[in-house]
């Protein structure tokens, strides 16, 4: 089965940089995905990773190590606007569905 | 392309009603996915449907919820009866699946907000 691990809560000032971690154990690896999700609304693609080392998209970059089964999702020059969830999520092998983390929730302060 | 539609977007019943949730995937998707969040489990995968036909419905809650999709863009999730701790937001998600790219994004609906009272 899958398991995945993040932290609950972050904070963070304006204009720093935030990394967001994530374990996950799964039987089979077919990449790994990051979504953002602000207060009421849906998530939304961030992300996706399957090869090891550093997906940069803009202030976002994406790490992944599948020998340690961890990720990271970097945001430099945070805005308030990142103020958001973040969701890590690992499709099964050979799967369409998606496993989510519960999420970590960043609060960015002025 | 509109995205996802649900509907409705909130919903408010009584204990021991039926509540039926609609969902219209992205023309020309696939895949179609119910979710159900709450701020003590999550994001959970509830059931997934690919080409019309139901995949895997592990994370269905039991009998008293239930999934179809007659037809490529039409999907609804219902709850009979509906009890208080079903109170959560429910969100639909489509995909391309079988395409030539690396990955499958989905894409999510604007979620309905059910309270079960």
């Amino acid at each position: 089965g899958q398991n995945i691990d993040q932290p609950t809560e972050m904070t963070a000032t304006e204009g720093a940089i935030v990394q967001i971690n994530c374990t996950y154990q799964t039987s089979g690896f077919n990449g790994l995905f990051w979504y953002q999700q602000h207060a009421g609304e849906a998530p939304t693609f961030l992300s996706y990773n399957v090869l090891d080392g550093l997906e940069e998209k803009g202030r976002f970059s994406s790490f992944l190590s599948r020998s340690k089964g961890y990720s990271y999702l970097l945001l430099k020059e945070l805005q308030m606007k990142d103020s958001a969830s973040y969701l890590c999520a690992v499709p099964p092998y050979n799967t369409d569905k998606l496993i989510f983390g519960t999420g970590t929730r960043l609060q960015v302060f002025p | 392309d509109a995205g996802v539609i649900q509907s409705p977007r909130h919903e408010v019943t009584e204990m021991g009603q039926e509540v039926t949730l609609r969902c219209k995937p992205i023309s020309g998707h696939n895949s179609l996915f119910w979710y159900r969040q709450t701020m003590m489990r999550g994001l959970e995968l509830l059931i997934y449907f690919n080409n019309n036909v139901p995949i895997d419905d592990s994370g269905m809650p039991e009998d008293r919820f239930s999934a179809k999709m007659p037809n490529a863009s039409f999907s609804t999730l219902k709850i009979q009866p509906s009890e208080p701790r079903d109170s959560a937001v429910y969100f639909c998600a489509s995909i391309s699946s079988g395409t030539n790219s690396n990955y499958n994004e989905q894409f999510f609906g604007p979620g309905t907000r059910l309270t079960v009272l």
